[in-house]
């Protein structure tokens, strides 16, 4: 089944603990992003990536930091959580750039940092 | 950096009705996405419209883009409880490699 997976589904952590959220599709897509949601502003994006060891900023990269080693996988990685990084994470993908029509999200993983 | 403005934010609906969401960009829109999000769970693409006066249906959700392509808006025929959930816009700017999501639109069905 073609899916994108991210774990943990489900994470509360305290200020500082350093954490990776991991994103992985099995549908061969060269391009990979990661959202946050939060309430009133809708998703933003944080960073993405054109293909293995592309990747680039979005909207909002500050505090974050991102890996395209393989294909498949492109986790984020928080240094130092702060409680303004509580929000909801989606990973995403699709074959390339020109075809967002197709671009499959994850279930997201809900953070909580205190 | 373009933005994306969704109207209104929330929206109450009796079972049975008709409803319209917009989409309002503050630049020309190179390809315009509708994503629908049950709640807390992650996105589903509806349909996506590039032409200017382009019309796409599916099932009884209609979208629209304007012909000047900064307008976009997406209309449900005979609201049903399935319908329910967040609407999302996605604009591609032709410019750089990412979308741009308007802020959402919360869609309840009523009984």
């Amino acid at each position: 089944e073609a899916q994108v997976t991210q774990n943990p589904r489900y994470l509360i952590t305290v200020t500082g603990k350093k954490l990776t959220v991991t994103c992985s599709q099995n549908m061969n897509h060269e391009y990979m992003s990661w959202y946050r949601q939060d309430p009133g502003l809708g998703l933003r994006q944080i960073y993405y990536s054109m293909n293995v060891e592309v990747t680039d900023k979005g909207d909002v990269p500050e505090g974050y930091k991102v890996s395209r080693k393989e294909k498949r996988n492109f986790p984020l990685i928080l240094e130092s959580p702060s409680p303004n990084q509580t929000s909801l994470y989606f990973c995403a993908s699709s074959l390339s750039r020109t075809y967002f029509n197709e671009q499959f999200f994850g279930p997201g993983t809900r953070l909580t940092v205190l | 950096s373009q933005e994306l403005e969704q109207s209104p934010q929330s929206l109450i609906v009796q079972e049975g009705k008709n409803l319209t969401i917009n989409c309002t960009s503050s630049k020309t829109l190179y390809g315009l996405y509708w994503y629908k999000q049950k709640y807390g769970e992650g996105l589903i693409f509806l349909m996506m419209l590039q032409k200017g006066g382009e019309e796409k249906s599916h099932e009884k959700i209609t979208a629209k883009l304007d012909e000047k392509k900064q307008q976009s808006s997406l209309h449900i025929t005979a609201s049903q409880p399935s319908h329910a959930g967040i609407y999302l816009c996605g604009a591609d700017s032709g410019r750089n490699e990412k979308l741009t999501f308007g802020t959402g639109t919360r869609l309840t069905i009523i009984p």
